[in-house]
């Protein structure tokens, strides 16, 4: 079965250093997201690509967060600097658009400190 | 924009017995309502999911049903076991390639 790949799946980081995930979808699936999920919670759109743009990040904090997909194939999160409350699993996931369910991979789990 | 609600956040059964898991959500263009399990630790993982153009689906112990005019729709699981402990999130998105709005989760427990 076809996989979403990140990695690290873990990173411990202190607050103001800057953090990067990384997100390698199912191939042929154009549309990308991240989620973050806090703790206890569900998870929270932070940006959506369909091939190499942005759809909606209305969610990402914009001031420390960033996105991109060059290639419209892997896609890099950065936070920069890092916050003690950015503490959460960073989801990526990907589909093929359309409407139908994602492919979540792992997850990345950040812990600032 | 598309919000959605889930009850209860919490939930313990028996094993055997069966657990609903209900969601409400805020926009009625909403169309596709799926179902993600995720263990702890591990990734959240597709179970089932609905479409707006039938009331109820069905698989194996799981079935999720949907009623449009109230929003809301629900999960069950019948005949319940100890692996189908976990967190469980509803989720819905409307037509077009918008992203799924998620549930806050509910963790099950299934007491042997």
């Amino acid at each position: 079965e076809a996989e979403v790949a990140q990695s690290p799946r873990y990173k411990i980081t202190e607050k103001s250093q800057a953090v990067a995930f990384w997100c390698d979808p199912i191939s042929g699936h154009a549309t990308l997201y991240w989620y973050r999920q806090i703790l206890g919670q569900g998870p929270e759109l932070l940006v959506q690509f369909q091939d190499e743009s942005v759809v909606d990040d209305s969610q990402l904090p914009k001031d420390r967060f960033s996105a991109e997909r060059l290639k419209g194939v892997d896609s890099t999160l950065k936070i920069q600097p890092a916050e003690l409350g950015d503490s959460a699993m960073y989801l990526c996931a990907s589909s093929l658009g359309g409407g139908d369910g994602y492919t979540f991979g792992s997850g990345t789990r950040l812990t600032v400190v | 924009g598309e919000n959605v609600e889930q009850h209860p956040s919490t939930l313990s059964v028996q094993e055997g017995d069966s657990a609903v898991i209900k969601c409400t959500y805020s926009d009625s263009a909403s169309n596709y309502f799926p179902w993600y399990k995720q263990e702890l630790g591990k990734r959240p993982q597709l179970i089932i999911d609905i479409r707006s153009n039938v009331g109820e689906k069905k698989d194996q112990r799981i079935a999720v049903t949907l009623n449009k005019t109230a929003k809301h729709f629900s999960l069950h699981i019948t005949e319940t076991q100890p692996e189908d402990s976990a967190v469980y999130f509803c989720a819905a998105r409307n037509s077009g390639n918008t992203p799924l709005v998620f549930g806050k989760g509910t963790r099950l427990s299934v007491i042997a």
